[in-house]
């Protein structure tokens, strides 16, 4: 069965310092990867995603994904946190064979950054 | 708005009572998921549909839970005989499917918070 695993449960940063949350998938096929984010009292938004091509992509806020294949692995980063940063991140994976109706979730990493 | 709608948005019932949770998608996606998320974890699949047809429901999904997307358009997802085990917050996505069978990324409700006593 899939999973994803995301190795921060909460992260605390000071504004400015730079952002690398982790996370890995169990899945040996084609993949479709996603970050989501949910800010305090929000619904979930989609913060970037990944199908085919370029392994580095760029999302909304400065944001950035980069999908490493052979790691398994589709960790988000952002050079410089704000304030305005502070949610929870929820990294996301889909199969392309098997159920396609099904989008699995990490447990999220909940970041919190200090003005 | 044209995003995903879920109402209502809180519901406290007690124990033993049946509830109804009603999404209703953003109009030109044709599928539609319903996910739960319990605090400190992240969205749980419960159940898709493409158009009227539901093509998945998770083990989560007991017999209690029923969902309905009758018209292809709105979906409701009623559980039976509330436990305290049910409160979390239920979710409602919605999406295009391309040509291909790839999903493009979910658009998320609000959600409901379900509170069981």
């Amino acid at each position: 069965a899939q999973s994803v695993s995301q190795h921060n449960h909460h992260v605390i940063l000071s504004e400015a310092a730079s952002l690398e949350l982790g996370c890995n998938y169990s899945y040996g096929g084609t993949v479709n990867l996603f970050w989501y984010v949910q800010y305090p009292g929000q619904h979930l938004q989609l913060l970037l995603k990944y199908f085919s091509g370029d392994p580095l992509v760029k999302g909304i806020k400065g944001f950035e994904a980069e999908f490493i294949k052979s790691k398994f692995s589709f960790n988000l980063r952002k050079p410089s946190v704000q304030w305005s940063d502070t949610a929870e991140y929820f990294c996301a994976v889909m199969s392309w064979g098997g159920s396609q109706g099904n989008l699995i979730f990490g447990k999220g990493t909940k970041l919190s950054v200090k003005p | 708005d044209t995003g995903v709608s879920q109402d209502p948005r809180h519901k406290i019932t007690k124990r033993g009572q049946n509830v109804t949770f009603r999404c209703d998608p953003i109009s030109e996606h044709n599928r539609l998921y319903w996910y739960r998320q319990t605090l400190g974890q992240g969205p749980e699949f419960l159940t898709y549909f493409q158009n009227e047809a539901q093509l998945e429901k998770s083990r989560l999904l007991s017999d209690r839970f029923s969902a309905e997307r009758p018209k292809g358009s709105f979906s409701t997802l009623e559980i039976q005989r509330t436990e305290q085990g049910d409160s979390a917050m239920y979710l409602c996505a919605s999406s295009p499917v391309s040509q291909t069978g790839a999903d493009y990324g979910y658009t998320f409700g609000s959600g409901t918070r379900l509170t069981v006593v």
